[in-house]
């Protein structure tokens, strides 16, 4: 079946403008997360999803990210106002398990960049 | 607050050679560990898990890991080292309870040389 798909793959924004990023979960996909992952580090926890309740976003890192689910399917990552620092690959993963160590499987990511 | 420490960025193996990927983990609770692979342009795919069963776990592609509670050690191993493993590798540790936030290692860089 179909995995996680993110659009666009690649998006390169002015610095200032404002950038929308989706993610399209495995469907039936309980639980949605989003990462950042910054050249030649690991990911980085951004915020969380069970269906449509954003429960954890902790990781993000500043109000100008706002993360939605609002039919607790098809997820949008928002940045407003970008900074050179907002550049990194942003990956969503879905998982089938609310709770506890259920696999969480990744899409390929948004790659940013900020100019 | 949990948090690994992956000892190498980098790591060389002749083809046909063993793996073996080091990792060092701190969590305040029982923690559940993870193998993680990083292909170029591909997403990131599970390899292995450990949560409280067997303290050896068996993954894909022939890897596999040692739980050591004793040395918060969670090693990544694979007795033959094949081209297509040349990739980065993330060691990766989770809450055992509650939902699963993951937290990431830097990674390290396999090469494998013929």
């Amino acid at each position: 079946g179909a995995g996680v798909s993110q659009s666009p793959r690649y998006k390169v924004a002015k610095r200032g403008q404002d950038v929308a990023l989706r993610c399209d979960p495995i469907s039936g996909h309980v639980s949605l997360f989003w990462y950042q992952q910054a050249l030649g580090q690991g990911p980085e926890f951004l915020t969380y999803f069970q269906n449509e309740a954003q429960l954890d976003k902790s990781g993000l890192p500043s109000d100008r990210f706002f993360a939605e689910r609002p039919e607790g399917s098809v997820s949008t990552l928002k940045i407003q106002r970008t900074q050179q620092e907002d550049s990194a690959v942003y990956l969503c993963a879905s998982s089938l398990a609310r709770v506890g160590a259920g696999e969480q499987y990744f899409g390929p990511g948004t790659r940013l960049t900020v100019t | 607050a949990q948090s690994v420490t992956q000892l190498d960025s980098h790591v060389s193996v002749s083809e046909g050679t063993p793996v073996l990927l080091r990792c060092n983990y701190s969590s305040s609770y029982s923690p559940s560990l993870f193998w993680y692979v990083q292909h170029p342009n591909k997403g990131l795919q599970l390899l292995l898990k450990y949560t409280s069963a067997a303290t050896l776990v068996k993954g894909i592609n022939g890897f596999e890991a040692e739980f050591k509670k004793s040395e918060t050690s969670f090693h990544l191993t694979k007795p033959s080292a094949h081209m297509s493993d040349a990739a980065e590798y993330f060691c990766v540790v989770s809450e055992r309870t509650g939902f699963q936030k993951l937290v990431f290692g830097t990674g390290t860089r396999l090469l494998v040389s013929p």
